[in-house]
């Protein structure tokens, strides 16, 4: 049974450039939550897509947007990329926040 | 506003060692709270799930207690060993709210 994907393990991106992390989900869960970390931090909300459509979202700007698609998968862009965006980003799935959360092994981006 | 406070930030014991890491939450209204392990620069794993109406769990030499109206969890590691050097992480789901909130982590180091 495969747990959480995320793609690609690592980015490098420059400043002002876009980027597009993508993860699939547990087989059987159906919303899929995403995440930043930085360095020595705990990680932080960034939205919850459920059903195709953006359930909640943390307190980050409009740059950061997201899709999910009818297999559940998921995508987090980022546009015009500033250093401080470099983190590892995390992606969480669950059937329902009652039975927890299983994360991916998430994205290295680093912004130059 | 959820604040989870992690203490002590870091640890460090010789081997064999029984050992405590301590989860604060200023909320009680929780769906549940949940610990992880994060190796460096890699993804969460998670530990155990307590539910709100759960007063521990246990799975291996993990112990995991949740006081929920004291806002407290403990994580209770019997006979540490060199492979559980990891930063551990607790996070809560609040009610009625999708934002799973995460403390800084402690990193523990177990030393042979």
């Amino acid at each position: 049974d495969a747990g959480v994907t995320q793609s690609p393990t690592h980015l490098i991106k420059t400043r002002g450039q876009q980027v597009t992390l993508r993860c699939s989900p547990k087989s059987g869960h159906d919303t899929v939550s995403w995440y930043q970390q930085a360095l020595g931090q705990g990680p932080q909300f960034i939205f919850q897509y459920y059903e195709e459509e953006e359930r909640q979202r943390g307190n980050f700007p409009d740059r950061f947007s997201g899709h999910q698609f009818p297999n559940y998968s998921s995508e987090l862009n980022v546009n015009a990329l500033l250093l401080g965006d470099s983190a590892l980003y995390l992606c969480a799935s669950s059937l329902d926040s009652i039975y927890g959360y299983t994360f991916g092994s998430g994205t290295r981006l680093t912004v130059v | 506003k959820q604040e989870v406070t992690q203490i002590p930030a870091a640890l460090s014991v010789p081997e064999g060692e029984n050992l405590v890491l301590n989860c604060s939450f200023t909320d009680s209204a929780i769906y549940n709270l949940q610990w992880f392990r994060q190796d460096p620069g890699k993804g969460l794993t998670s530990l155990l799930l307590i539910q709100s109406s759960q007063r521990e769990q246990t799975s291996g030499r993990l112990n995991a207690s949740l006081d929920k109206s004291s806002g407290r969890s403990t994580l209770y590691i019997a006979a540490s060993q060199p492979g559980d050097s990891a930063t551990y992480l607790c996070a809560v789901s609040p009610y009625n709210n999708n934002d799973m909130r995460f403390g800084a982590g402690t990193r523990l180091t177990v030393k042979p």
